[in-house]
């Protein structure tokens, strides 16, 4: 399974609805997560199965998604929400992990 | 709270050996799965190995497996990554990351992440 994301890059401004993509090559579980990683730091889980948000993530943030496409939406951008975002999923049985070539949201 | 703490990184040559390590703490170690996931420099994330809450079973990215030997010390709560014959394309950062459940598998995700630790492949 290959996860593909777009926009590569996504340059929006605060306060503005973000919508990231990540397309699965074939028909995955909905057990799938997105990443958010800033600059220097290790990433961090933002949301698993498809739509439920980890401990700490703002409710700005939400998931959906099924079959190949899924997408993590953003309502309203907060300046620190600016970085990039991973999608995950497994991949092959004995079980191996993949993630998405990432999407990196930047300030307009 | 939760720490995980990567050490071990380095510079070596390519075809020599490096062993990282992981201490935990915060957490019953004994309960959950373990992996390590890199980033090479200015790229994205890859996967490369995952153990099971006892240690009983592991698993390697294609580009590591035979290479890379994962293992856990529940003694010392600490994860090791051996990782033998390096290449070049082996210079990354590496993250120690928990599992949310005992097993990789289907509902595999990783909550929590070290800081990571950089191993440099160069002659």
């Amino acid at each position: 399974i290959v996860l593909t994301q777009s926009p590569a890059t996504l340059s929006m401004s605060p306060g503005e609805r973000a919508t990231l993509s990540c397309r699965a090559s074939q028909s995955v579980s909905a057990y799938f997560a997105w990443y958010q990683q800033k600059p220097g730091q290790a990433p961090r889980l933002l949301i698993y199965n498809t739509s439920i948000r980890a401990p700490g993530t703002p409710a700005r943030f939400s998931g959906s998604g099924s079959g190949t496409d899924f997408t993590l939406t953003i309502s309203s951008l907060e300046p620190e929400d600016f970085a990039v975002y991973y999608c995950q999923h497994r991949t092959d049985w004995p079980p191996k992990f993949t993630f998405g070539p990432g999407t990196k949201l930047d300030i307009k | 709270q939760v720490q995980l703490v990567e050490s071990g990184g380095g510079v070596k040559q390519p075809g020599r050996s490096l062993r990282l390590s992981c201490a935990a703490s915060g957490f019953g170690f004994s309960d959950y799965a373990m992996h390590w996931v890199r980033q090479a420099p200015g790229k994205g994330l890859e996967w490369v190995a995952g153990v099971s809450f006892d240690g009983s079973h592991d698993y390697y990215a294609d580009s590591v497996k035979g290479r890379f030997t994962i293992s856990r010390d529940s003694s010392n709560n600490t994860l090791y990554l051996q990782m033998d014959s390096l290449r070049p394309d082996d210079t990354a950062v590496y993250y120690c990351a928990r599992d949310k459940d005992a097993f990789p598998g289907d509902a595999t995700r990783f909550d929590y992440w070290g800081r990571g630790t950089l191993a440099t492949v160069s002659s």
